[in-house]
């Protein structure tokens, strides 16, 4: 069975720092691997989606990694703003389901 | 484009009554929409897949005769939570996919309904 776990789980940290991203899974034989964000109360925003035959994709400041043998993606956030104050969750894709990590909670403060 | 919407956003019932949360795409064909649920500060679980003009799969541990789903467009999907209980309030979020028309398989996620029983 799959499982997602995500580190840290929370992350409080001044404007400015470039910050990472930790994902973890069981099982390599994913499909693909998505970020989202969610803000409090909301839906989800698609970040990144990074096929299983790749080894990264960027947007803007975010980098988000994959390293499918050893089952760990990062997201890399650059030069963090307050606006990137959200939920991130990461989300692998294998046997037709997406399945969710546990979420990290970041607050980036002015 | 891909846009899926959900309503209403936020519903209050009273125990026993039955909710009913729509789940649109708006501007593409969904041939699959998902159901997940999401308990405070929790991350998102998979309650059900359902294919336009099929019965819906249900996870294990979801009650298919309390979560009922019909998807019988492809553009609409419906969840209806039955019986409501105060444990029923929940994050509900739907999302879409169309393989036919996205070459990499995403799905669309709406924007959620906040579900509260009393």
């Amino acid at each position: 069975k799959q499982e997602v776990t995500q580190i840290p789980a929370a992350l409080s940290v001044p404007e400015g720092e470039n910050l990472v991203l930790n994902c973890s899974f069981t099982d390599s034989a994913i499909y693909n691997l998505q970020w989202f964000r969610q803000d409090p109360g909301k839906g989800l925003t698609s970040l990144l989606l990074i096929q299983s035959s790749q080894r990264e994709q960027t947007s803007g400041r975010l980098n988000a990694s994959l390293d499918k043998s050893s089952g760990r993606s990062t997201l890399y956030i650059a030069a963090s703003q307050p606006g990137d104050s959200a939920t991130y969750l990461c989300a692998v894709h294998n046997t037709d389901k997406l399945i969710f990590g546990t979420g990290t909670r970041l607050q980036v403060f002015p | 484009g891909a846009v899926v919407s959900q309503h209403p956003s936020r519903v209050i019932c009273k125990s026993g009554t039955s909710v009913k949360i729509e789940c649109r795409s708006l501007d593409f064909q969904a041939t699959t929409m998902f159901w997940y649920r999401q308990f405070p500060k929790q991350s998102l679980m998979l309650m059900a897949t359902s294919n336009e003009g099929s019965k819906a799969t249900y996870e294990q541990g979801v009650e298919k005769d309390k979560f009922l789903i019909n998807h019988a467009s492809l553009t609409l999907s419906t969840l209806t939570v039955t019986s409501a209980h105060p444990e029923d309030s929940s994050f509900y979020i739907c999302s879409a996919r169309d393989l036919r028309r996205f070459s990499t398989d995403t799905q669309y996620f709406g924007p959620g309904t906040r579900l509260t029983v009393l």
